[in-house]
This record gives structure tokens, sequence and C-alpha cells, in this order.
């Protein structure tokens, strides 16, 4: 079983559209986050959940919204799509304070034409 | 947070032993030292996590000074599958703790 999972894989959209991103994941990990690959490679943090409460909200456009029904799912829903939106989003899961690290998913490679 | 500051990339040849150095001056008293692997088209990876001295798993060896101010990676007899780009990263394991990647090392194993 894939320990943190994301759907979709690929993500092609037009600008203006609102799409979601979905992401659980099975570690029983209390913490969650989202994070941003841009075209340089530069990884950046966007958002963290602790069991469901919003921690961590970086200076990302409020176009960009996430949401956590439960500790083990946390999905990232965008608005009005842009051109610079188009990168690869990763989720991630720890555990707070066990010194085992983030555990990523594989990826949603937007792209917004 | 302590930013990072690490190779751009390295070459290594296949069965050779790989050190990648990280200089990151600034950390705290509570922060600890991660790195991670990534491949292209994946997610990072979780190596190896350590405090202070020698830590060694079954992938790899971290070696922190006691100062703590640098820490270097050791991959041993590297092979063609281990060109990644490797990220070291400080921070607290804290809730609030947001791990804050650098630009990573390049590694690039040939025969």
């Amino acid at each position: 079983d894939t320990a943190v999972s994301q759907t979709p894989k690929y993500l092609v959209t037009q600008m203006g559209n609102d799409k979601s991103i979905k992401c659980e994941q099975n570690l029983g990990h209390d913490t969650m986050y989202w994070y941003k690959q841009d075209s340089k490679k530069f990884l950046k943090i966007m958002f963290s959940y602790n069991n469901k409460e919003l921690i961590i909200n970086e200076t990302v456009p409020n176009r960009f919204s996430p949401k956590s029904p439960d500790k083990a799912h946390l999905n990232l829903h965008i608005n009005s799509l842009e051109l610079g939106d188009s990168a690869v989003y990763f989720c991630a899961s720890s555990q707070v304070g066990s010194g085992g690290g983030y555990t990523f998913g594989s990826g949603t490679r937007l792209t917004v034409v | 947070l302590a930013k990072t500051t690490q190779p751009i990339s390295m070459d290594s040849y296949e069965g050779q032993e790989v050190n990648i150095t990280c200089s990151h001056n600034n950390i705290a008293t509570n922060d600890y030292i991660t790195w991670y692997q990534q491949f292209p088209s994946q997610g990072p990876r979780f190596i190896i996590q350590g405090y202070k001295t020698k830590v060694t798993n079954e992938v790899a060896s971290l070696f922190i000074p006691a100062d703590r101010k640098s820490s270097t990676l050791s991959l041993p007899r590297v092979s063609l599958s281990d060109t990644a780009v490797y990220y070291c990263l400080v921070g607290s394991t804290g809730t609030a703790s947001k791990l804050t990647f650098g630009t990573g090392t390049r590694l690039q194993v040939t025969l």
C-alpha cells in the first residue's frame, strides 16, 4: 500500500478553472503538508496541518485553500488557476517528535494552459 | 530557520564512496539535521537524520561534528541508481516545524 498517495498524478487545465488535488496517508501520522516544486526545482512549503488544525500557512495566494477532513487527508483546492501555478505539488506527512522525517507522495504535476 | 549551503553538483564513479557536506552555521539547539534524496518525477525520500556525532543506517552514514555547524552525508559504494538530488535540511521536529529545502546537490554516478 502506498504510504502517501496523491490524485491525480497529472492535471492539465485552462486558466481560470478551479481544481482540487487530494492526498491521503495511511501511516497514522498526525501532521500533513503541501509543498510546491517549481520549474527551477525549488521545494517550498505551502501549508501544514496538525490533527486537522492549520499550523503553517506560508505566503500563498488565497486562491489556494487546503482542507483537512481528518488527520489522514489533506486536500488542496485552487481557484481561478493562473499560468504561474504550473508546478509539481507534493503532499507529505510526518509524526511530530518521531524523528523519522517526512514521507512524501509522488507528486501532482499541474499544467495550466 | 537555519540556512544550509551544499555543493550544487558532484560526480562519482560507480563503486566509490561519496561524501556530501552541508554547512548550517546558524543551526539552533533544538534543530535536527535531515537528508533527503529525490529522483526525477518523484517526491523526496527520507534518507537519514541526526542530532550529533554519527548516525548510520542501511543506506548511509551521517557525520556531525561537535559544533554542529556542518554535516556530511556518506554514501558507501554508490551505484548508478544513486544518481539523484540530495537535500540537506535543518529544523526541529516540533509541531510548527517547516522543513525548508535548499537547492540540493545533484549527484551524477557513472560507470
